[in-house]
């Protein structure tokens, strides 16, 4: 079956130290999207790719840093510079970036910094 | 940037009652989708809207788009247990996708 498979799903890291969460996909989408929910809050994009070796920073882009070297392949790397990491973070994929596909989610990683 | 806000933020009702959630956007929005999360898991696609004034529906859920393209509803009628989680809207105002914050519906059977 295609989808989209995040890892892992709980990770737990200390204050200061960078994480990178995985995101793969094999729907053959062009657009690749990290979101991060907090509790009881809406989704905000962190950074965003519409084909490979290219990606544009979202709304909250500060802290984090992504790749797109394969075009199944988002990682996302939290960076000890993001005051606040410990979220949800859910990553998504559309056929194309037009903003009119709809998003497929994973399952997503809770991430918890200590 | 684009704001959308979403209203209620919560809502419980008794099985069997209607809900209705509402999605306000500052700018005219291109299409709006609708997103269903079930506690502790995520977003799955419900529907898109295009076209001004248009009104689709899935069994029990209506959704409406605004005359002007800045508001859309999600209409529940007769909830079910199986209706708990959060819905959001995501409006599309041409160059980034804008979740609202999302209503939780709480079911009671």
């Amino acid at each position: 079956d295609g989808g989209i498979t995040q890892s892992p799903k709980y990770l737990f890291r200390k204050e200061g130290q960078n994480v990178t969460l995985s995101c793969e996909q094999n729907l053959n989408h062009d657009a690749m999207y990290w979101y991060r929910q907090d509790p009881g809050q809406g989704l905000r994009l962190i950074y965003y790719s519409q084909i490979v070796n290219d990606f544009q920073k979202g709304d909250i882009a500060e802290g984090y840093s992504v790749s797109r070297e394969k075009k199944e392949s988002f990682p996302l790397t939290v960076t000890s510079a993001q005051k606040n990491p410990t979220a949800f973070y859910l990553c998504a994929s559309s056929i194309g970036g037009d903003l009119s596909s709809p998003l497929h989610f994973g399952n997503g990683t809770r991430l918890t910094v200590t | 940037g684009q704001q959308v806000m979403q209203i209620p933020q919560y809502q419980h009702v008794q099985e069997g009652e209607d809900f209705t959630t509402y999605c306000n956007s500052s700018t005219t929005l291109s299409n709006i989708q609708w997103y269903k999360q079930r506690p502790g898991g995520h977003p799955v696609f419900l529907i898109q809207l295009v076209k001004s004034g248009e009104v689709k529906k899935q069994k029990r859920l209506t959704f409406q788009f605004g005359e002007a393209k800045k508001n859309s509803s999600l209409h529940i009628t007769a909830t079910q247990t199986t209706d708990v989680g959060t819905y959001f809207c995501a409006a599309n105002a041409g160059n980034m996708l804008t979740f609202g914050g999302g209503t939780r519906l709480m079911v009671k059977p």
